[in-house]
């Protein structure tokens, strides 16, 4: 089973950036987010599409709005990031589990601020 | 707080052994599932391992299933993985990561990681 993100995203500072992540039947499946810094362990930031752990910015907000569709196409799950700021700047990396692949992360997906 | 700190990382040959170490704290260890997930340099994160909180449940990532072997010690609150046969793509940090479900359900997501240690396979 495979994620797939776009490598990188440049978003201004204030604006909103939107980050995919992509695989079948996504919908299917509970979604999660995880932040990396430089030199950091990475920090969940939504989990179970849609979940914001504590300490986690209201500006970080994700979607997997196929969840219980019937549809067969590819899905995709959005982590939004609103206001976005110098220090959102970051990989981030998409996850889910499947029955026979287990763990699967995304590629990443390399933020910048500009 | 939750506090994951692995240890046991270092310099090693293809083909010999290491074996990390996770200890926890600031939580009721034997009420989770754990995992390590490891990121290799320039490359993304990738889960390797996960046991459930009895021992009951493990499984491995394609790439290290016969190799690497994961346990823990509830009663050390502990958390470990052995690695055998270990090659040059084996080289990354490998981080402790704490399953974000409780118990017998699961949740499949890692909401507390360590600081992560260094496995570096080379000759």
């Amino acid at each position: 089973y495979e994620l797939t993100q776009p490598p990188s995203v440049s978003v201004s500072p204030g604006q909103t950036a939107s980050i995919t992540c992509s695989g079948d039947k996504l919908g299917d499946r509970y979604v999660s987010w995880y932040q990396q810094k430089p030199g950091q362990s990475p920090v969940l930031v939504i989990y179970q599409d849609i979940k914001r752990p504590s300490g986690i910015p209201e500006r970080f907000s994700g979607s997997n709005p196929e969840r219980f569709s019937r549809s067969n196409s590819g899905n995709t799950a959005t982590l939004t990031i609103s206001g976005t700021q110098a220090l959102d700047e970051a990989d981030y990396f998409c996850q889910a589990w499947d029955s026979s692949s287990h763990v699967v992360f995304g590629g990443g997906t390399k933020l910048t601020v500009l | 707080e939750v506090h994951l700190m692995e240890s046991g990382g270092g310099l090693v040959e293809p083909g010999r052994s290491l074996r990390l170490s996770c200890a926890a704290s600031g939580f009721t260890f034997d009420d989770y599932g754990m995992h390590w997930v490891r990121r290799a340099p320039g490359k993304g994160l990738e889960w390797v391992s996960g046991i459930s909180w009895n021992s009951g449940g493990i499984d491995y990532a394609d790439s290290v299933k016969g190799r690497f072997t994961i346990s823990r010690d509830n009663g050390k609150n502990s958390l470990y993985l052995q690695m055998n046969s270990l090659r040059i793509d084996d080289t990354a940090f490998y981080y402790c990561a704490k399953d974000g479900g409780l118990g017998a359900d699961p949740g499949f997501y890692f909401d507390n990681w360590g600081q992560g240690t260094l496995v570096t396979v080379s000759s």
